[in-house]
């Protein structure tokens, strides 16, 4: 099955830097790879996905890059705020019609005002 | 839209009870959901995949009749632990795959259930 790896297990960044997050994954079937955000006793909250057919994308201070030769994904925020601080959680699934989602470890991040 | 609901938020049960959690799309219509649960400062794991009108597919070492899963319309999907133990207690966690045509893959989460079992 999928094993999708997540590193650093916890970042700290002062405010106003950037914070980037990688994951690693071993099908290389998988092709949706969504990120989620989840804060203290919380719901995951999606906050950005890409598809394989898709090499970047970007919203707002967010972006995502996929290198499927790699099996790699990141996570990039820019321009960190006080409330980027939470768990993120990336995660790597086959797609519609297979749309089971193997999560990785998570990343806390720590945004020091 | 993408709303998805579960209840109750809390739940604290005697040893060998049962309790059903109950998870409902609000504005969509999921032919899919997903039951996780989750350990404190971990990752979520996948319990079982529930299809509507289908029997759910649970993941490898899920007990399938400890954790009972019924997925009888396009909005409800339930969660009942049975006989359940101290050690049965963690946070559960729902979501339900958005079926229209441009987000089929997405995953909307519940908010979650923190079952303690005393």
């Amino acid at each position: 099955g999928e094993n999708v790896e997540q590193h650093p297990s916890t970042l700290s960044v002062q405010e106003g830097d950037s914070a980037v997050i990688k994951c690693t994954y071993s099908d290389s079937a998988s092709n949706y790879f969504p990120w989620y955000k989840q804060e203290l006793g919380k719901r995951p909250q999606l906050i950005i996905d890409i598809r394989s057919n898709v090499g970047e994308k970007k919203d707002q201070r967010i972006a995502v890059t996929l290198n499927k030769t790699a099996k790699h994904f990141s996570l990039h925020i820019t321009e960190t705020q006080p409330e980027d601080s939470a768990v993120y959680f990336c995660a790597a699934s086959r797609g519609f019609g297979n749309e089971k989602l193997t999560f990785g470890t998570g990343t806390r991040l720590t945004i020091i005002p | 839209g993408a709303v998805v609901s579960q209840h109750p938020s809390r739940v604290i049960c005697k040893s060998g009870t049962s309790v059903k959690i109950e998870c409902r799309s609000l504005d969509f219509q999921a032919t899919t959901m997903f039951w996780y649960r989750q350990f404190p400062k971990k990752s979520l794991m996948l319990m079982a995949t529930s299809n509507e009108g289908s029997k759910a597919t649970y993941e490898q070492g899920v007990e399938k009749d400890k954790f009972l899963i019924n997925h009888a319309s396009l909005t409800l999907s339930t969660l009942t632990v049975t006989s359940a133990h101290p050690e049965d207690s963690s946070f559960y966690i729902c979501s339900a795959r958005d079926g229209r045509a441009d987000r089929t893959d997405t995953q909307y989460f519940g908010p979650g259930t923190r079952l303690t079992v005393l």
